[in-house]
């Protein structure tokens, strides 16, 4: 039962690099969400899809972009990384709709760190 | 737009003792979810409860039941007999609308005590 998979859980950038976090899902979920959780913080949501094809920007989308060509796959690229990009990185997914068999509940998976020097 | 409020920060319990998180949160939608999610020190979030927001009564998961005020917009996190293991991050949120984003709050800092 894999679930929400991400990868890498740490990385170290050095300021204007560009990487990109990956986050897959075996549960077929249409919507994936991507958040940012600074130090102490809740999540913030940067992006979000609601299926293969469709994205739109959540609440800090500034200095990110994603894409969503598959229903498993919603990677997050980060173009000249900053300082203030250091945080932790959730990718979650969820059925849709709150309607039926659907609890409303998002899975997450285990975070990745990031740090930008 | 939703919002998720929390104005507890930090918070401590004594073991065995009853504790109670506060939530306030405001939404235009009239189909919405609210939820308690748990992040311990490894970071990973966990679902601790959920509430309909069409359902009048509260609901509750073993030592963990809410108190959903609807009219109030109030969704608090009553957990009893506290154990070590609840010691934790606990974040309320709200998910809602056509795009079913999940809106966090700032989170509670639970520290349970021996």
């Amino acid at each position: 039962n894999a679930g929400v998979t991400q990868t890498p859980k740490f990385r170290i950038l050095k300021i204007g690099q560009s990487m990109t976090l990956q986050c897959t899902q075996d549960m077929n979920h249409n919507y994936m969400y991507w958040y940012r959780q600074d130090p102490g913080m809740g999540l913030k949501l940067i992006y979000y899809s609601v299926g293969a094809g469709i994205t739109d920007k959540g609440e800090v989308p500034n200095g990110y972009n994603v894409s969503r060509s598959t229903t498993e796959d919603f990677p997050l690229r980060l173009e000249l990384a900053a300082p203030s990009q250091t945080s932790v990185y959730f990718c979650a997914s969820s059925y849709p709709g709150l309607a039926g068999d659907n609890t409303g509940e998002l899975f997450f998976g285990e975070g990745s760190r990031l740090t930008v020097l | 737009a939703q919002t998720v409020t929390q104005s507890q920060p930090e918070m401590s319990v004594q073991e065995a003792e009853t504790v109670t998180l506060s939530c306030t949160y405001d939404t235009s939608e009239n189909n919405y979810y609210l939820f308690w999610y748990k992040q311990p020190p490894s970071r990973q979030m966990i679902l601790v409860i959920r509430q309909e927001a069409y359902k009048q009564q509260n609901a509750t998961e073993n030592r963990f039941s809410v108190n959903f005020q609807k009219a109030a917009k109030s969704f608090s996190l009553k957990i009893s007999d506290s154990q070590l293991g609840d010691t934790a991050m606990y974040f309320c949120a709200s998910r809602g609308g056509a795009t079913n984003k999940l809106i966090f709050g700032t989170g509670t800092l639970l520290a349970v005590q021996p």
